[in-house]
């Protein structure tokens, strides 16, 4: 069964980068039937499409975050990763990875249970 | 502003039918981009509950139906139980916006 763990260093400096890694369990990142992705939650608010990333290393990324964001792959230790850049107070969220079978715009269904991060000086 | 509509809240007494709206426009659901509907359980991550506009992934019960009309989709649960109380997200594509786009959300109320 395919299972998904977000992990990461924690708070965040405003200004700073804030990095997650997704790992993958439970079948290879490399499979093509997955997209994987990244969506977040700030507090007490809805969800966020961050983008997505095929094993291949093609990218789809939300237009008022792409100047900010990467999302690779990593077929050698089964893992993706999100990076966003200058980071504020506004990118304080939880955030979720998740994989979609077969397109970017299929339903994601697999989801990591969230790992919280806070940007705070 | 979501780009997709949902009632921020719907209520429904144990046992009964209530249905959650999803309004978008012809750049994304009246484009023909199929609809998946979440639901997100208190202090949960979300799971997916409907795809590819009324689909259900092995395991959701068939109380939970999705339809799909002109620029809007609906979500209905039939037969409420406590246990459905949680918040149901709408989700599609938007060709305007060139990227996938959720509504705001809709926090079910079981009475």
């Amino acid at each position: 069964q395919l299972q998904l763990q977000e992990s990461g260093p924690g708070p965040a400096k405003p200004s700073e980068t804030l990095s997650l890694t997704c790992t993958v369990s439970g079948d290879s990142i490399s499979n093509n039937n997955y997209y994987w992705g990244w969506i977040r939650q700030p507090p007490g608010k809805g969800l966020e499409w961050i983008g997505n990333a095929y094993y291949t290393g093609r990218t789809f990324y939300n237009p008022s975050l792409k100047s900010r964001v990467t999302i690779s792959v990593d077929t050698s230790k089964n893992q993706f990763s999100l990076r966003l850049n200058s980071v504020t107070a506004a990118d304080t969220a939880v955030y979720y990875c998740t994989g979609q079978t077969r397109c970017y715009t299929c339903g994601m269904s697999v989801w990591g249970q969230g790992t919280t991060v806070t940007v705070s000086s | 502003q979501s780009v997709l509509t949902q009632p921020p809240s719907v209520s429904g007494a144990p046992g009964q039918r209530v249905t959650i709206s999803c309004t978008g426009s012809s750049s994304n659901i009246g484009a023909g981009f199929d609809v998946h509907w979440y639901q997100q359980l208190p202090g949960t991550a979300p799971k997916l509950l409907i795809y590819n506009n009324f689909n259900r992934p092995s395991g959701v019960p068939d109380r939970f139906s999705g339809s799909k009309s002109g620029t809007s989709a609906s979500l209905a649960i039939i037969g409420l139980q406590a246990e459905d109380e949680a918040d149901y997200y709408c989700q599609s594509y938007d060709s305007s916006l060139n990227g996938l786009v959720f509504g705001g959300g809709t926090k079910l109320t079981v009475l």
